[in-house]
């Protein structure tokens, strides 16, 4: 079955820390990409997504991601974090019609 | 444009009731999904509705699980009768479209999840 897993649970940070979450899939075909977030008391918005083209997408609040074909990897990036971005941030991958497969979540806390 | 509305936001119920989550597409979003949380793990993918038709429901746990969308507006989700596994966040989402690749109009926008806790 496909899946998707996310390499951290949770993550403590500084702010101004880089961050890195990871994010691995299983599935060998054509896949669609995706990074929602969740911030407290509020609803999953859509951080980002890969479709096809530039491997290297940019998103919302300076996030971006890189799909890694041949890693089945698609890794969220922030150069430097602000408090703001504490939150659960979930990498999801789209197979045929348009069910998502997600991962288990990383809450991100920032420290001000 | 207004979001997916989804309520209640929480509800707490015994074991054995009934209860009932609603949810409300963005207007003119053919495509209505529920996926569901339990206790800090994946977010499930449910059951997926084109208009008024169910198109997969392959996530449905089992028979207690009731999806309607009665028009092909809004949705009910039934849970009939409540066990203490079904706890959780039911999630609603909907798009204008489906498939893979294209346009960003096949991109799910999700409501802020209704909590459901069985006791």
């Amino acid at each position: 079955a496909q899946s998707v897993s996310q390499h951290n649970h949770h993550v403590i940070l500084s702010e101004a820390a880089s961050l890195e979450l990871g994010c691995n899939y299983s599935y060998g075909g054509t896949v669609n990409l995706f990074w929602y977030v969740q911030y407290p008391g509020q609803h999953l918005q859509l951080l980002l997504k890969y479709f096809s083209g530039d491997p290297l997408v940019k998103g919302i609040k300076g996030f971006e991601a890189e799909f890694i074909k041949s890693k089945f990897s698609f890794n969220l990036r922030k150069p430097s974090v602000q408090w703001s971005d504490t939150a659960e941030y979930f990498c999801a991958v789209r197979l045929y019609g348009n069910k998502l497969v997600f991962g288990a979540g990383t809450i991100l806390r920032v420290k001000s | 444009e207004a979001g997916v509305t989804q309520f209640p936001s929480h509800s707490v119920i015994e074991k054995g009731q009934t209860v009932t989550l609603r949810c409300d597409p963005i207007s003119g979003h053919d495509n209505l999904y529920w996926y569901r949380r339990v206790m800090g793990k994946e977010i499930k993918f449910l059951l997926h509705f084109v208009k008024e038709s169910k198109q997969d429901e392959s996530g449905m746990p089992n028979n207690r699980f009731l999806a309607e969308r009665t028009g092909g507006t809004y949705s009910t989700l039934k849970v009939q009768p409540a066990e203490l596994e079904d706890s959780g966040v039911y999630f609603c989402a909907s798009s204008r479209y489906t498939g893979t690749g294209g346009s960003g109009a096949n991109v799910l926008t999700f409501g802020a999840g209704s909590r459901l806790t069985v006791l």
